[in-house]
């Protein structure tokens, strides 16, 4: 079976900091797509990131990146720069290549202190 | 183009009633999946259309149902409500449902039972 794992529920950083959050996956497949999903107050999930299995280069979208550990199975994301607009629940999500079906994480509230 | 859009924003509904949800998917998205969105379980995948055909499915009652038409539209209809379906539920599109780019979501429909 598939898993998804973000072990912290909540998070906090300063304006203009950067924070990390975690995730961890199981999964059997060798073909397969992780993601970052941000869930504001308005309930509207928006794709932050997404990173391919056999990509070895972390993914990379203007303040957000990955690190992307293959072997250990962990996807985390990096924001630099934090902004108040970064507030939001952040999920971790993986799909295989052959099903359009997202496995999520329990998610991260991400809250950014001016 | 417009997002991804569902109707209505919310619901209140009592035992034992049924509710249909629609969702209308991103022009030219062939994909059309369903989550349900709540604090004990998380996000939970229900079901994907594509093609009017129904092509993966989650793990949940038959009470949960749904269906796809030939524009693309999809509709959820959940029979006989417990107090436990209350949840915000999602709905997603993409191109095939194996796109690389990840799920477009909705801003949902937060289901209410009394």
């Amino acid at each position: 079976a598939q898993t998804v794992t973000q072990s912290q529920p909540e998070m906090s950083v300063q304006e203009a900091e950067t924070v990390t959050l975690s995730c961890t996956y199981d999964t059997s497949e060798s073909d397969y797509y992780l993601f970052w999903y941000k869930q504001p107050p308005s309930r509207q999930m928006i794709l932050v990131i997404r990173q391919e299995a056999y990509k070895q280069q972390n993914a990379t979208e203007n303040r957000f990146s990955v690190n992307f550990q293959k072997a250990a199975k962990s996807f985390s994301l990096k924001i630099s720069d934090s902004q108040l607009g970064d507030a939001a629940m952040y999920f971790c999500a993986l799909r295989s290549g052959n099903t359009g079906k997202l496995i999520f994480g329990q998610g991260t509230t991400l809250q950014v202190k001016p | 183009k417009a997002g991804v859009t569902q109707t209505p924003r919310y619901l209140i509904k009592t035992r034992g009633q049924q509710v249909t949800l629609s969702c209308s998917p991103i022009s030219g998205h062939r994909s059309v999946s369903w989550y349900q969105q709540t604090p004990g379980q998380g996000l939970q995948f229900l079901f994907e259309y594509f093609s009017e055909t129904q092509r993966n499915k989650g793990n949940f009652p038959g009470r949960f149902s749904g269906r796809q038409f030939s524009n693309s539209r999809s509709e959820m209809n959940v029979s006989t409500l417990e107090l436990g379906d209350s949840a915000l539920y999602l709905c997603a599109s993409s191109p095939s449902g194996r796109d690389r780019e990840g799920l477009f979501f909705g801003s949902g429909t937060q289901l209410s039972v009394l």
